[in-house]
């Protein structure tokens, strides 16, 4: 079974562009989470969704990012335009249930704004 | 700030030895504390997890040691391989929001041969 895939795993680009990042999360897994670790800090929670909905955005930093799932699937998470202090490490994760604590974590995608 | 602190940032250990690392949180609300696991250029993954109704979980050669008073946790990672070479984050989470997890900083371990 394959897992959580995500796309770029490393994308660069310069202050201002637009960076859009991809995850398949494992098949039959309702809820998608997007977290975000900057360098040497704790990983943070960005958002979470339920299917092709926002369960919660709390942790989203400002409204130049937009995360999307369309038809509950794959998800999207544009950053527009990109900030120095965007470069990170973006992670998805799914989970079947969203209750039972084990979240199924991809690689990862890390951004780099110059 | 922080909700979770966790100590020590980088820690090396011979083989065969203890692995300790700590964390803290202020949350009472908390009430689901995981380990993750991650590999260079891989993503976290879940190691152990424990609830606040027992002081201690054990798998294998980890241990998860929960002080609810103390509001502290800790791994514990018995004979210590080079295969456990990794960084370690704690995490905690609210009832009902179980995956929104919190985590702390990270622990870079290096077990040396």
């Amino acid at each position: 079974e394959a897992g959580v895939t995500q796309f770029p795993s490393h994308s660069v680009i310069e202050k201002g562009q637009t960076v859009t990042l991809r995850c398949d999360p494992i098949s039959g897994h309702d809820n998608l989470y997007w977290y975000r670790r900057v360098m040497g800090k704790e990983i943070k929670f960005l958002l979470h969704f339920v299917k092709e909905s926002k369960q919660d955005e709390s942790g989203m930093p400002n409204n130049r990012f937009l995360a999307e799932r369309t038809g509950g699937t794959y998800s999207t998470l544009k950053v527009q335009p990109a900030e120095l202090e965007d470069s990170g490490v973006y992670f998805c994760a799914s989970s079947q249930e969203r209750v039972t604590g084990e979240l199924f974590f991809g690689e990862g995608s890390r951004l780099t704004v110059l | 700030q922080q909700q979770v602190k966790q100590s020590p940032q980088s820690l090396i250990v011979q083989k065969g030895g203890i692995s300790i690392i700590n964390c803290a949180y202020e949350n009472t609300a908390f009430d689901y504390f995981p380990w993750y696991q991650q590999f260079p250029g891989k993503g976290p993954a879940l190691l152990i997890a424990i609830r606040p109704d027992v002081s201690e979980k054990k798998e294998g050669r980890f241990t998860i040691s929960f002080n609810k008073s103390a509001k502290q946790f800790s791994l514990h990672i018995m004979d210590s391989q080079p295969g456990d070479s990794a960084t370690y984050f704690c995490a905690a989470s609210r009832r009902g929001a179980t995956n929104k997890l919190i985590f702390g900083t990270g622990t870079l371990l290096a077990v040396q041969p």
